[in-house]
């Protein structure tokens, strides 16, 4: 079945660090492929997404390109900030079914 | 943009009885709505998908007599977890996939989060 496997962490950086999250799939077909962010005691909001091969999905400087050869989904911010200390879930969708998800990455970022 | 509101956002109950969880999509219609539950530190667990006017679809090991869901309206889904236990303690989330899309993600709510003494 579906499945997504995401770096473990927890992930700790000091501020303006390069920050990279790894993301990989296993799925038929062509999934759509997201990122969320988890902010404490919160729910969680959409950070980006790539519906096909090759797209990058960026929001608030965060990037992830959808690369169908390696099967990968890697987060990527080449300066991370406090603000930015979270969960950073990638998940998977097929046609408009359910999400799976990965077991999040927790960043903690240091001043 | 689309938003989904969960309450409670918390709610402490006691040992056996009922709580209910609302989930509603304030500015658009939702056929499907899920309902995930996740652990401290841990991934989102999906429960099961809410469909409007029709049964729910429940996960494997999902218990849908404890677990109720109700979607009698395309803005709105319920989960009552009944006769409530320690261990149901968790946090809840709902999540709304816009009617007509397909591949551009899901809304999810605030999380609600349950503590059962």
């Amino acid at each position: 079945g579906d499945s997504v496997t995401q770096m473990e962490g927890p992930v700790t950086l000091s501020e303006e660090a390069f920050l990279t999250i790894n993301c990989t799939y296993t799925a038929t077909g062509y999934p759509s492929l997201f990122w969320y962010v988890q902010y404490p005691g919160e729910g969680l909001q959409l950070l980006l997404k790539a519906t096909k091969a090759d797209d990058k999905g960026s929001n608030k400087g965060f990037e992830a390109t959808y690369r169908k050869e390696t099967t990968s989904f890697h987060l990527e911010k080449g300066s991370v900030q406090v603000s930015d200390s979270a969960v950073y879930f990638c998940a998977l969708s097929r046609g408009g079914n359910d999400m799976r998800f990965g077991a999040g990455t927790r960043l903690t970022v240091k001043p | 943009g689309a938003v989904v509101s969960q309450h409670p956002s918390w709610v402490i109950c006691k040992s056996g009885t009922s709580v209910k969880i609302e989930c509603r999509s304030l500015d658009f219609q939702a056929t499907t709505m899920f309902w995930y539950r996740q652990f401290p530190k841990q991934s989102l667990m999906l429960m099961a998908t809410s469909n409007e006017g029709s049964k729910a679809t429940y996960e494997q090991g999902v218990e849908k007599d404890k677990f109720l869901i109700n979607h009698a309206s395309l803005t709105l889904s319920t989960l009552t977890v009944t006769s409530a236990h320690p261990e149901d303690s968790s946090f809840y989330i709902c999540s709304a996939r816009r009617d007509g899309t397909r591949n551009y993600g899901y809304t999810f709510g605030s999380g609600t989060r349950l503590t059962v003494v």
